[in-house]
């Protein structure tokens, strides 16, 4: 049981290139999302998904494309990236259930990218 | 809109005092409230959480506490020690339609020995 698995763990880009986030996770959980985060910024949502096939926007979802095609994975994408992406990339899965039974969301180890 | 505030930015203690975190956040229907501690490098770590049913909630020497009527929620470190220092994030469930947590900006704990 591995839990949340991000690759890669670091990527240095330059501007204008374009590469693919890989989360994974292997807890059954219909939610996965990723965040970046920046200092003095705490953790900031990007996209989020309720479930496979299906994405959402969160608080700062330009310059960034996701994928849910199976439930197990999570895939964040960066078209042309731009040195205002340079960050700390988390993602993590959570399972809800009616009467709040189980909110504890679960984190991956992040992905370090720099884009020069 | 969704928000959640956190402060101090930065706290300073000695060791064997306390450390106390504020949070609030917007949205009344929020009904669960995760703490996480981040060590340099490392992914956070829920550390307590605690669920709009109970006020507050103990694991040994961190309690958190919850006001649902002025939306806000509290985090309190006893017995501070060295090994405390790291950044401290608090966050909110928001639950309307889907299940987004937002989080606070982070409290940057030091233990000075």
């Amino acid at each position: 049981n591995a839990g949340v698995t991000q690759t890669p763990k670091f990527r240095v880009l330059k501007t204008g290139q374009s590469m693919t986030l890989l989360c994974a996770q292997d807890m059954n959980h219909e939610y996965m999302y990723w965040y970046r985060q920046d200092p003095g910024m705490g953790l900031r949502l990007i996209h989020y998904s309720v479930g496979e096939g299906t994405t959402a926007k969160g608080e700062v979802p330009d310059g960034y494309n996701v994928s849910r095609l199976k439930k197990q994975n999570f895939l964040l994408g960066l078209e042309s990236a731009a040195p205002s992406q340079t960050s700390v990339y988390f993602c993590a899965s959570s399972y809800h259930l009616a009467g709040d039974v189980e909110n504890i969301q679960y984190f991956g180890a992040g992905t370090r990218l720099s884009v020069l | 809109g969704e928000n959640v505030e956190q402060h101090p930015s930065t706290l300073s203690v000695q060791e064997g005092d306390s450390a106390v975190i504020k949070c609030t956040y917007s949205d009344s229907a929020s009904n669960y409230f995760p703490w996480y501690k981040q060590e340099l490098g490392k992914r956070p770590q829920l550390i307590i959480d605690i669920r709009s049913n109970v006020g507050e909630k103990k694991d040994q020497r961190i309690a958190v506490t919850l006001n649902k009527t002025a939306k806000h929620f509290s985090l309190h470190i006893t017995e501070t020690q060295p090994e405390d220092s790291a950044v401290y994030f608090c966050a909110a469930l928001f639950t309307s339609g889907t299940y987004k947590y937002i989080f606070g900006t982070g409290t940057r704990l030091k233990v000075l020995a």
